[in-house]
């Protein structure tokens, strides 16, 4: 069984500051991907970002990026230029990408960030 | 608008009432889940659905009764619940197959249970 980590129940940033988000996992899989999913008090769980396992290439979309290290399975988030809309619970998760349960999200307890003006 | 739809957005029931949550998408997707999240804890996986057919029941206990009449609908049945029970559940889905490219969710039901 696959299970995710995430190490900082709460943090906080200054706005227009830069912040990273630690995720570790476990597994024996060699084939799946990564996700940072955010949920706002609208509670509507949304895509941040995606990695998949096999690319060695760290994944960005606009002002967030990843930090992947699979030998380390390691997974941090990188906020830069945090914006108050940014203030949320975080969470890692993890889908197996063949074989059984695979293309299941297993999540993390989350990370809650919020951005101080 | 979301793409995934859940309706009640928040629910109180008695132990011994019976209710139903609802979930709707029309974003073509074939595969639908139902999950628990509750406070400090990660979100659990309680129920998958790949065209219609159940491919997942993650241990759930059977006061908990899903039911998917079309890929386009996903239902959770409640009866007899209990108040460990209270917890936000969430609807996703996702083209099946295309799960890699990530999730769809709704925004959830507030389930009370008193």
């Amino acid at each position: 069984a696959q299970t995710v980590t995430q190490s900082q129940p709460e943090m906080s940033v200054q706005e227009a500051e830069t912040v990273t988000l630690s995720c570790t996992y476990d597994t024996s899989e060699n084939n799946y991907y990564l996700f940072w999913y955010k949920q706002p008090p609208s509670r509507q769980m949304i895509l941040v970002i995606r990695q998949e396992a096999y690319k060695q290439q760290n994944a960005t979309e606009n002002r967030f990026s990843v930090n992947f290290q699979k030998a380390a399975k390691s997974f941090s988030l990188k906020i830069s230029d945090s914006q108050l809309g940014d203030t949320a619970m975080y969470f890692c998760a993890f889908m197996k990408g063949s074989g059984a349960g695979s293309y299941q999200l297993t999540f993390g307890k989350g990370t809650k960030l919020s951005v101080i003006p | 608008e979301t793409g995934v739809t859940q309706t009640p957005r928040h629910l109180v029931m008695g132990m011994t009432n019976k209710k139903s949550l609802k979930c709707e998408q029309h974003l073509g997707h074939n595969a639908m889940y139902w999950y628990k999240q509750s406070a400090k804890k990660p979100l659990e996986l309680m129920f998958v659905y790949n065209f219609k057919e159940q491919t997942e029941n993650n241990s759930v206990p059977s006061r908990f009764s899903p039911e998917c009449p079309n890929s386009s609908h996903l239902f959770l049945h409640l009866h007899t619940l209990q108040p460990e029970d209270s917890a936000l559940y969430l609807c996703a889905s996702s083209q099946e197959g295309q799960g890699r490219f990530g999730y769809t969710f709704g925004s959830g039901t507030r389930l009370t249970v008193v």
